[in-house]
């Protein structure tokens, strides 16, 4: 069955500081990858997609993701982190040609001043 | 702005009562997604539709029914509502029927409170 695993449910950085939130998949066939941010009181906003190509993808607000297919993840990066990047961050995969996105359960982001 | 809207934002109500949401797609987008948001259950599943047809269904309760109407807006109606229902629900649209290459863009939400 398919599923996305994020394993840290909170994490906290310091602004300027780097930062890498994971995300595992498991699906059988290639994955479609999504990150989104979560804002309080917001909805959730696309930060960035795989689909095919380059394994390392650019999205907006400085954020970039690296597909890793021998380790099922798609781990999201940002090298300087700023306060207004506080925010829950969910990982999901679409399973080909179902309706299926599956999310994970997020990964909630708090930064230092 | 992810182009999605949903209206009401915020919703209070009693329980045993009914309540529709409604949402409007991006513009060019066919495929309407519910999804409930809750703290310990985190974001489900609710029901998807495109154009017009209902595709799938996840999470959805016998007490909540969806559609799909000519202009592509969508309503949700929750009724016989109990406490567990308070969440924040969520539409999604996209431009396909299936996740292909085919991003999901969210709506703000509506924020229903149960009491």
């Amino acid at each position: 069955a398919q599923s996305v695993t994020q394993p840290d449910i909170h994490i906290t950085v310091s602004e300027g500081a780097s930062l890498e939130l994971r995300c595992n998949y498991s699906y059988g066939a290639t994955p479609y990858l999504f990150w989104y941010v979560q804002s309080p009181g917001q909805g959730l906003q696309l930060l960035l997609k795989y689909f095919s190509g380059d394994t390392l993808v650019q999205g907006i607000k400085g954020f970039e993701a690296e597909f890793k297919r021998s380790q099922s993840s798609f781990n999201l990066r940002k090298p300087s982190v700023h306060w207004s990047d506080a925010a829950e961050y969910f990982c999901a995969v679409g399973a080909g040609g179902t309706y299926k996105y599956i999310f994970g359960t997020g990964t909630r982001l708090k930064v230092l001043a | 702005d992810s182009g999605v809207t949903q209206t009401p934002k915020h919703l209070i109500t009693a329980t045993g009562q009914r309540v529709t949401l409604r949402c409007s797609p991006r513009s060019g987008d066919l495929s309407v997604y519910w999804y409930q948001q809750s703290l310990d259950q985190g974001l489900q599943f609710l029901i998807q539709y495109y154009n017009g047809e209902e595709r799938a269904k996840g999470n959805i309760l016998e007490r909540f029914s969806a559609q799909q109407f000519p202009d592509l807006h969508s309503e949700l109606n929750l009724s016989s509502l109990e406490l567990g229902d308070s969440a924040l629900y969520f539409c999604a649209s996209s431009v396909a029927s299936g996740t292909y290459n085919s991003p999901l863009h969210f709506g703000n939400g509506t924020r229903l409170t149960v009491t």
